[in-house]
């Protein structure tokens, strides 16, 4: 089975404090994503990363950036939290070239409120 | 652009009745994919299933069936007998390309209640 941890599930911060989100895959994939999720607007995705140190920003970038310098892990870093971060995020993994490919398999979630 | 709409935003029915769930999606690739995930109230997306554009063939899988129809770029997921376990956000979404490194664009999600 795929597994996919998330290094908290809530996560209560200040404003203008720098936050790490961990997300740790055990399948060896290749590509990670990291989402926001926001009711009435789905997932929207900030970053994925097809490799090692390898990154893109996704659609909504702004305000985020990411690590990856294990295949396993990508970390999630908001340099200066804002009020309008508070949301749920969602790390996701997928495997590269086989034939179960594009699907992508997500963590728990962390819930993440800025005060 | 890819583009994912599911215009039920929240759908309740009674245990046992049949509930249909729909997407439709907008993309310009001819070879896509597309997927139904559910979200528990415990937050984690769980894979429900996941279609290539080459493959129009209905699929069912106990309780869940899912009809593909190019012609009106819809996939759309009919749960059989509804049970209180179904009560979920489901997400449809889209991934374009061969790569492998194409994220998903979701739609905006359905919450399904159903009541005992």
């Amino acid at each position: 089975d795929v597994k996919v941890t998330q290094s908290s599930r809530y996560l209560v911060k200040r404003t203008g404090e720098k936050v790490f989100l961990e997300c740790v895959q055990d399948m060896d994939h290749e590509n990670m994503f990291w989402y926001r999720q926001d009711p009435g607007l789905g997932l929207r995705l900030i970053y994925f990363s097809y490799d090692v140190k390898m990154k893109e920003k996704g659609d909504i970038p702004e305000g985020y950036s990411v690590s990856r310098e294990k295949k396993e892990r990508f970390s999630l870093i908001l340099e200066s939290a804002s009020t309008n971060q508070t949301s749920m995020y969602l790390c996701a993994s997928s495997l590269l070239g086989s034939s179960q490919k594009e699907t992508q398999y997500f963590g728990p979630g962390t819930r993440l409120l800025v005060l | 652009a890819q583009k994912v709409t599911q215009a039920q935003t929240e759908i309740s029915v009674v245990e046992k009745e049949d509930v249909t769930l729909d997407c439709v999606y907008e993309t310009r690739d001819t070879t896509y994919y597309l997927f139904w995930y559910k979200q528990p109230p415990s937050g984690e997306l769980v894979f429900l299933i996941r279609r290539n554009s080459f493959d129009e063939q209905n699929e069912i899988s106990g309780r869940y069936s899912w009809n593909f129809q190019k012609s009106t770029s819809s996939f759309n997921f009919t749960i059989t007998a509804s049970q209180v376990v179904d009560s979920a956000v489901y997400f449809c979404a889209l991934s374009e390309g061969d790569t492998g490194r194409r994220a998903l664009t979701f739609g905006s999600g359905t919450r399904l209640q159903v009541q005992p």
